[in-house]
Parts: structure tokens; sequence; C-alpha cells
């Protein structure tokens, strides 16, 4: 069963916007992670957020992370036509076993 | 460096075939996963190894068989495919400590059951 729920399911924007995937989320966590899917690939691990850490930071990429509201958001800056793909987060239950679970997806296209 | 390698790409089944999907890793990880993927579904967990010589199910075990083969090889065996069973399958593996947290993908097997 899914944990983590990506919203929105599709996000159409500009190269050069921002774009910003939210992920919701049941169980309390030991960490979240996102990943990205380019077409007819696997997945890529992006960045991982632990449970004790508000923000995060990689390059281009911003994470935040809420567990008062169980829910994080990957922020994506200055998109690039290269960043089109579908972004998922994973979260690891706290005191669970070490496998995360994946959510759906947001699909992200950028348009140049 | 290949990381996590899967075969075959493609494959076609009719009902009732058998087949076994090969996934190899070359990072010295000690745990391997096998996953699903279908539209509108995000990836489930079929079954996964923590180590050489346990396996375990997931979430969706039924249909499915695997054998840890050693550190590097884990397949993932359909005895008797159904259509239900079309679907994109990766395998992925993580290391120890920390590092089993981070999971690294094959690029993927796509199946379809006739």
């Amino acid at each position: 069963s899914q944990q983590g729920e990506e919203d929105p399911q599709a996000l159409s924007i500009q190269e050069g916007e921002n774009a910003t995937m939210n992920c919701s989320y049941k169980t309390s966590i030991n960490n979240l992670q996102w990943y990205r899917q380019n077409s007819g690939r696997g997945l890529v691990h992006l960045i991982l957020i632990r449970s004790n850490e508000r923000e995060k930071h990689s390059g281009r990429l911003r994470v935040t992370l809420d567990t008062s509201k169980k829910s994080s958001s990957l922020l994506i800056t200055a998109s690039r036509a290269a960043d089109t793909a579908s972004y998922f987060c994973a979260t690891l239950a706290e005191g669970g076993s070490y496998i995360p679970t994946f959510g759906r997806g947001t699909s992200l296209i950028v348009h140049p | 460096n290949a990381g996590v390698t899967q075969t075959p790409k493609f494959q076609v089944l009719k009902t009732g075939q058998s087949m076994t999907l090969q996934c190899a890793q070359d990072m010295n990880h000690n745990s391997m996963y096998w996953y699903r993927q279908d539209p509108g579904m995000g990836l489930r967990l079929i079954y996964y190894s923590a180590s050489e010589g346990t396996t375990d199910k997931g979430e969706v075990p039924n249909g499915y068989n695997v054998s840890r083969l050693n550190k590097r090889e884990f397949s993932l065996r359909l005895e008797s495919a159904a259509p239900s069973q079309t679907s994109v399958y990766f395998c992925a593996s993580s290391g120890s400590g920390t590092g089993r947290e981070k999971l690294f993908f094959g690029s993927g097997t796509q199946l379809s059951v006739l």
C-alpha cells in the first residue's frame, strides 16, 4: 500500500520556472526520499531528508519536511527541459523495516 | 561501473508460460529488491532479499518466486504467467548501514502477458 501520495499528479511548466511538488504520508517516518524517473528508465535517487531535518538542498533541488503535517515538498528551481521526468517520494516508516514505500509519482513536463 | 543490470529489457509471454527475470549488481550490496510498476500505481514491492541466502515477501508476492543465487544476483520467476502480471519490473539494490536506505535501480523489464 502507498504510504506517500504526491500532488499534483501532473505538472506542466515553461523552462526557467520553478516546479513544486508535494508528498503527504500517513504514519511517522525515519526519513523521506525523492527519486526521479526518466521515461523508460529506472528510478534515480535525488535526495534524502531525515525526520529531524526541516530543509535540505542539493544543487537546484530544495526539499522541506513538516512532520507535524506529515508532508514534504520538492522544489526544482530554474527548471530545464532535461528535468522532464516523473518524481516519486519514498518514505521509510519509523521503527519498521528499512525498505522505503513509494508513492504514485508526479509527472513533470518542462517545455523549452 | 554498470550498477544494476536487468535482462531482458522486453519480453512477451503467452498466458501460462514461465520465465525468469535476471538481475545482477556490481556494487557489493547486501540487499536486493524486485518491484513492479503499473500505471497510476507507483512501485509495489514483490520480494526482497536482505542478504545472501535470505528472501522475504513484499506487498504483492503472489504468482512470483525469487532466488538469491549469490551476493550479486537476484532472479524473479513467473511460473505460470497471467495477463495481470503485465507490468514493468524493476530490480534494485542497496548497501549496508545508512547506505541501506538509498536504492539503486536497474533500467527495467517491460513484460507483456497475452
